[in-house]
Parts: structure tokens; C-alpha cells; sequence
């Protein structure tokens, strides 16, 4: 009964390779958002798709692509990966209706870049 | 831009002592003010959504209230599986391109001894 699932769990990779990382939702939410969590625990969002439409885009790299093929899945691509972009990932999800309720976080992906 | 401060960074309680946590913000007109649970290698776990100051929110042990500039989680008899990170959040009003962001803490660690 998994609400936000992501794929991979765990990602290590070297520096200059691209890597995918994929999340979906079975509850029914029509919105969907990726967050960085650094080494020292902050949570901050990088983007927010609404019904696979793009409606936040904080200041991220360009070489950070999110992709939402529907409204229940939103996958992030990152190229050319940098050792500063070793974090742990996490895909929420939540309504839009009634002003953007509480979201619903996934697992988590701890990508390592070496 | 939106602010969250919380304190203390670390709590360390014995099993059965009650304490607070709090949550200091600025925000340009107040949404929702979120707090989660997360527990290590997790993702933040929804626990309360509070709207407008005098609101206040329970579950178990945990306690939420809200004024115009700080929120507090008050645990009460804690045990130790009550041991997490607690992370506050604040969404602003909708508009622009703040829709549904939100704008975290960086935490505070609970430990409970038995």
C-alpha cells in the first residue's frame, strides 16, 4: 500500500554521468514536488509539477530536469553530476484543491556522486 | 522570502519528562503551517496542519498550537519511540510562484531515554 514510491533507494555514481531518479503516487494527487535534503538536514523544494504542468522552479541547475509523464508520476534527471550534488531526494505529493493541502513525502533516494 | 528557525537543534528528554519544541517564521501571509515526523532513512511523516493562530491540533502525545509568529510542539510523557526529527514548514498564501511550496526548518532532534 506504498502512497510515494521513488526509485532507486540508493544511487552511487562518478562525477559526469547522468543519472534518472523515478517517483510515483497512488493517492490520487494532482501535485507533485521534488525536494534536496543536504548534510545538514534542510529540506528545500526544487520543483512542483500540477497536473504535468511545471508551477514552481526554484533556482536549480539547469542540468536538473524533471519530467512528469502524468499526474501520477514525476521523475527527476540530473546530467553531468557534480560531488555537490550529493543529497538525499524526496518526491511529496499532495491536492491542489483547497490551496495546496498537506504533502505526503516518499522513501527518499541518497544519491552519492564520487 | 519565507523564514523558518527552530530551537532547540537538539532535545534530549528522559521518558516521562514533557517539554516543547518551537517553531519561530515570517511569511508573507500565512497558508498553513505543516509539522512533520522524520525518522532516520525516512521521509518526513505528515502530523498536523494548522491554519490560524489559536489553532491548536493533538495526536497522542503531541500537541501543536500556533500564534502569529511561532508554533510550538508540545510532547507530553514522551516515550522513546517518540525519538525523531521534528521539522516545521510554512506554505504562503497561494499566487505567483509560491503554489504549495514549502519553506522548512531545519529541525530539531528529539531523543528519549528510557
Amino acid at each position: 500500500d506504498t502512497a510515494v514510491s521513488q526509485t532507486p533507494k540508493y544511487l552511487v555514481t562518478q562525477m559526469g554521468n547522468d543519472k534518472s531518479i523515478k517517483c510515483e503516487q497512488n493517492l490520487g494527487h494532482d501535485t507533485m514536488y521534488w525536494y534536496k535534503q543536504d548534510s545538514k538536514k534542510f529540506l528545500k523544494i526544487m520543483f512542483s509539477y500540477n497536473n504535468k504542468e511545471l508551477i514552481i522552479n526554484e533556482t536549480v541547475p539547469n542540468r536538473f530536469s524533471p519530467k512528469s509523464p502524468d499526474k501520477a508520476h514525476l521523475n527527476l534527471h540530473i546530467n553531468s553530476l557534480e560531488l555537490g550534488d550529493s543529497a538525499v531526494y524526496f518526491c511529496a505529493s499532495s491536492h491542489r484543491g483547497g490551496g495546496f493541502r498537506e504533502q505526503f513525502f516518499g522513501p527518499g533516494t541518497r544519491l552519492t556522486v564520487l | 522570502e519565507d523564514q523558518v528557525t527552530q530551537s532547540p537543534e537538539a532535545l534530549r528528554l528522559q521518558e516521562g519528562e514533557s517539554s516543547s519544541l518551537n517553531c519561530s517564521y515570517t511569511v508573507s501571509g500565512l497558508r498553513g503551517l505543516f509539522w512533520y515526523r522524520q525518522d532516520p532513512g525516512k521521509g518526513p511523516e505528515f502530523l498536523f496542519t494548522l491554519y490560524s493562530a489559536g489553532e491548536e491540533k493533538e495526536k497522542e502525545r503531541l500537541k501543536a498550537t500556533l500564534t502569529k509568529k511561532e508554533s510550538f510542539l508540545h510532547i507530553t510523557a514522551p516515550k522513546p519511540e517518540d525519538s525523531a526529527t521534528y521539522l516545521c514548514a510554512v506554505q504562503a498564501r497561494a499566487g505567483g510562484t509560491s503554489y504549495g511550496k514549502l519553506t522548512f526548518g531545519q529541525g530539531t532532534i528529539l531523543t528519549v531515554h528510557p
